[in-house]
C-alpha cells in the first residue's frame, strides 16, 4: 500500500487533455513539494515534474503539474502516443523519507 | 553526463545476504546525498534508504532496518547496500538515485537522475 494514492489507470485519446490526482497528507504533501515521474516499460523512472511545476529542460510544456492542500495533480494536453507510461507522484515526507504514490497508468486509446 | 549504473542483483535464497552497488560519474559524487529505491515488477517505487554525502548521516524505511546498511565510498565514486537476512518480498529492481542539489538539508530537492536497475531475486 503506497503512502500516496494514484487512480490505477487513466485514459485518453490523441489531442485530448487528461490529468491524474495524487492524494497525500499533512506530513508530506501538505507541507512538501510534489514531483512527478515518466516510467516507460523496462526503463528507470525519470523526472518530469518538480517542485509542484517545475519541468525540467528537454520536457515538453504540454505537461504540467499543480498542488493545492494535500493533492497534487499532474496535466498532459495535447496528449500523444508516446505519452502512454506509468507516472508516479513523490514527495518528501516529514519523517526523513521520500514517500511515492502507486502509479497511475495512462493508456492513449 | 551523470551517469549511475548499479550492479550485484542476484538470485538469493530466504534469509541470505547481498550487496549492491551503484557506480556514478558526470557529477561530484562526493557533494550529493544518494538514495536507494526499490519496485517490485509491475508495482509501484518504495524508497528504501538515503546516505548524506559525508556518509554519516542515514535512513531506512521500516520495510528494511535493521537488515538493510547504505554506506558509500566518495574515493571511489560508489554507493552500496548491504542486504541480509532477505525475504521474499525484498524481491525487486533497486535503484540508486541522487539528490537534485549539492549539499541538500532542505526538502527542496528531489531525486532527479536514476540508474537504470539491477534486480533482486529472493527465492528457494
Amino acid at each position: 500500500q503506497s503512502v500516496l494514492t494514484q487512480p490505477p489507470s487513466a485514459s485518453g485519446t490523441p489531442g485530448q487533455r487528461v490529468t491524474m490526482s495524487c492524494s497525500g497528507s499533512r506530513s508530506n504533501i501538505g507541507s512538501n513539494y510534489v514531483h512527478w515521474y515518466q516510467q516507460f516499460p523496462g526503463t528507470a523512472p525519470q523526472l518530469l515534474v518538480y517542485r509542484n511545476n517545475q519541468r525540467p529542460s528537454g520536457v515538453p510544456d504540454r505537461f504540467s503539474g499543480s498542488k493545492s492542500g494535500t493533492s497534487a495533480s499532474l496535466a498532459i494536453s495535447g496528449l500523444r502516443s508516446e505519452d502512454e507510461a506509468d507516472y508516479y507522484c513523490a514527495a518528501w515526507d516529514d519523517s526523513l523519507s521520500w514517500v511515492f504514490g502507486g502509479g497511475t497508468k495512462l493508456t492513449v486509446l | 553526463e551523470v551517469r549511475l549504473v548499479e550492479s550485484g542483483g542476484v538470485v538469493v535464497q530466504p534469509g541470505g545476504s547481498l550487496r549492491l552497488s551503484c557506480v556514478a560519474s558526470g557529477f561530484t559524487f562526493h557533494d550529493y546525498t544518494m538514495h536507494w529505491v526499490r519496485q517490485v515488477p509491475g508495482k509501484g517505487l518504495e524508497w528504501v534508504s538515503l546516505i548524506g554525502w559525508t556518509g554519516v548521516g542515514t535512513n531506512y524505511a521500516d520495510s528494511v532496518r535493521g537488515r538493510f546498511t547504505i554506506s558509500r565510498d566518495n574515493g571511489e565514486n560508489s554507493l552500496y547496500l548491504q542486504m541480509s537476512s532477505l525475504r521474499t518480498e525484498d524481491t525487486a529492481f533497486y535503484y540508486c538515485a541522487k539528490d537534485s542539489d549539492r549539499h541538500c538539508t532542505t526538502t527542496t530537492c528531489y531525486l532527479d537522475y536514476w540508474g537504470p536497475g539491477t534486480l533482486v531475486t529472493v527465492s528457494s
